[in-house]
């Protein structure tokens, strides 16, 4: 079937600009998580969703940034105002069953934003 | 906090030579420890996680608790192992699974 779907592939933003980077997790996937890539490092933590609940948005970085996912399947992520730090790969993750379920995580291919 | 380290950004090896990527971490509970790989225009994939104790692709790792370390391991490196591999950590499932991951080995074997 399937795997996880991001769209769009590439974003070029101005400062300043808002973005909205939008995830198709796996059918039937209930947990879904955001991660941010920035170039050189490991991907980072953002926030997590289990079904249409966001249970945890820890990592989110500052108030700019803005996650939903209203009907428990697709998931966008919006950065507001946007500054050239914020430029990186953005990782859309899910996998099948909740806590305390330790299941794998199916990755997309991720969105790659640059800020100008 | 979770924490994971992978101290080689880049390790070069020949084909034939016995690879170790080393992965060491901190976390104070239970963890579940996984490697995942990146292939070259490919998503990141799940190659292999502690539990399962499996081989995956020639590859494996062994969680020593003792020294934090889950370093992995093949014998025999193919020219076709070229790539980035992370090394992950999941904690508790209050955490919601949510992973931490290292900075990455970039693997290269030469020929």
């Amino acid at each position: 079937g399937a795997g996880v779907s991001q769209s769009p592939r590439y974003k070029v933003a101005k400062r300043g600009q808002d973005v909205a980077l939008r995830c198709d997790p796996i059918s039937g996937h209930v947990s879904l998580f955001w991660y941010q890539q920035a170039l050189g490092q490991g991907p980072e933590f953002l926030t997590y969703f289990q079904n249409e609940a966001q249970l945890d948005k820890s990592g989110l970085p500052s108030d700019r940034f803005f996650a939903e996912r209203p009907e428990g399947s697709v998931s966008t992520l919006k950065i507001q105002r946007t500054q050239q730090e914020d430029s990186a790969v953005y990782l859309c993750a899910s996998s099948f069953r909740r806590p305390p379920h330790r299941e794998t995580q199916y990755f997309g291919p991720g969105t790659r934003l640059l800020v100008l | 906090a979770q924490r994971v380290t992978q101290p080689e950004k880049l390790l070069s090896v020949f084909k034939g030579a016995p690879v170790e990527l080393k992965c060491n971490y901190s976390y104070s509970g239970s963890p579940e420890l996984f490697w995942y790989v990146q292939y070259s225009r490919q998503r990141l994939q799940l190659l292999l996680r502690h539990i399962s104790r499996e081989s995956i692709k020639g590859f494996t790792a062994d969680l020593n608790k003792g020294e934090t370390s889950f370093h992995l391991k093949k014998p025999f490196a193919q020219e076709e192992d070229s790539a980035m591999y992370y090394c992950a950590l999941s904690g508790l499932p209050g955490g919601g699974n949510k992973l931490t991951f290292g900075t990455g080995t970039q693997l290269k074997v030469e020929l």
